[in-house]
């Protein structure tokens, strides 16, 4: 079976643009999480959606935003960019049973902000 | 701050020794999941342990956890070349329901290099 995937692969863009990114889960898998990793820095959560509604939000603005579609599958938003958003998108999905388990990662998306 | 916090930031060994990792962390947690990634790419799933387990095996990694301690540790066996990478911990925090919110909190990893 496929992993996740993301696309694109890299992306740049200058300050003030708007940037949508795209993740699809393992198949079978119902939850999608975004995560923001800064260079030299472990992901931080961004939002975590469940059945195309959103469950959590991490401390991010509200220039983020993010949606899932009827397939599980997700983007992200990111509105008025800024030079410190630059850095990998990383979306993870998992299988949600009774219990929470592992959490499988993309490849991720290098964003670079101009 | 972040939940999970790696010790040491950085160690070397040569090929063949064992590489430890320690892992801390503050609040209650649903389950503890340890990664891999090399060179910036994305996150490679390696274990994961739930709170009311205290080891867990998978080839050649161990990984202890110590909720009483609220500490984790990682330890790789006969390390090889190509286990060179970061190694983070992720400690999940929220509902531990599939259908609930929950997420991972990670450190800034350990970065592990196995010299030939």
């Amino acid at each position: 079976d496929a992993g996740v995937t993301q696309s694109p692969t890299h992306l740049i863009k200058t300050r003030g643009q708007h940037v949508t990114l795209r993740c699809s889960p393992i198949s079978g898998h119902k939850s999608v999480s975004w995560y923001q990793q800064v260079l030299g820095q472990g992901p931080q959560f961004i939002f975590q959606y469940y059945e195309k509604e959103e469950r959590g939000r991490g401390n991010f603005p509200d220039r983020f935003s993010a949606r899932q579609f009827p397939n599980y599958s997700s983007e992200l938003n990111v509105n008025a960019l800024l030079l410190g958003d630059s850095a990998l998108y990383l979306c993870a999905s998992s299988y949600t049973g009774v219990r929470v388990g592992e959490q499988y990662f993309g490849p991720g998306t290098r964003l670079t902000v101009t | 701050s972040q939940q999970g916090e790696e010790d040491p930031q950085a160690l070397s060994i040569q090929e063949g020794e064992n590489a430890t990792m320690n892992c801390s962390y503050k609040t209650s947690i649903n389950n503890l999941q340890w990664y891999r990634q090399n060179s910036g790419r994305g996150l490679v799933h390696l274990i994961l342990i739930r709170s009311n387990e205290r080891e867990k095996h998978s080839g050649r990694l161990r990984v202890t956890l110590d909720t009483s301690k609220k500490s984790s540790s990682l330890l790789i066996t006969a390390s090889r070349a190509a286990d060179t990478a970061s190694y983070f911990c992720a400690p999940l925090t929220g509902s531990n329901s599939g259908a609930g919110s929950y997420q991972l909190t990670f450190g800034k990893g350990t970065k592990l290099s196995v010299i030939p």
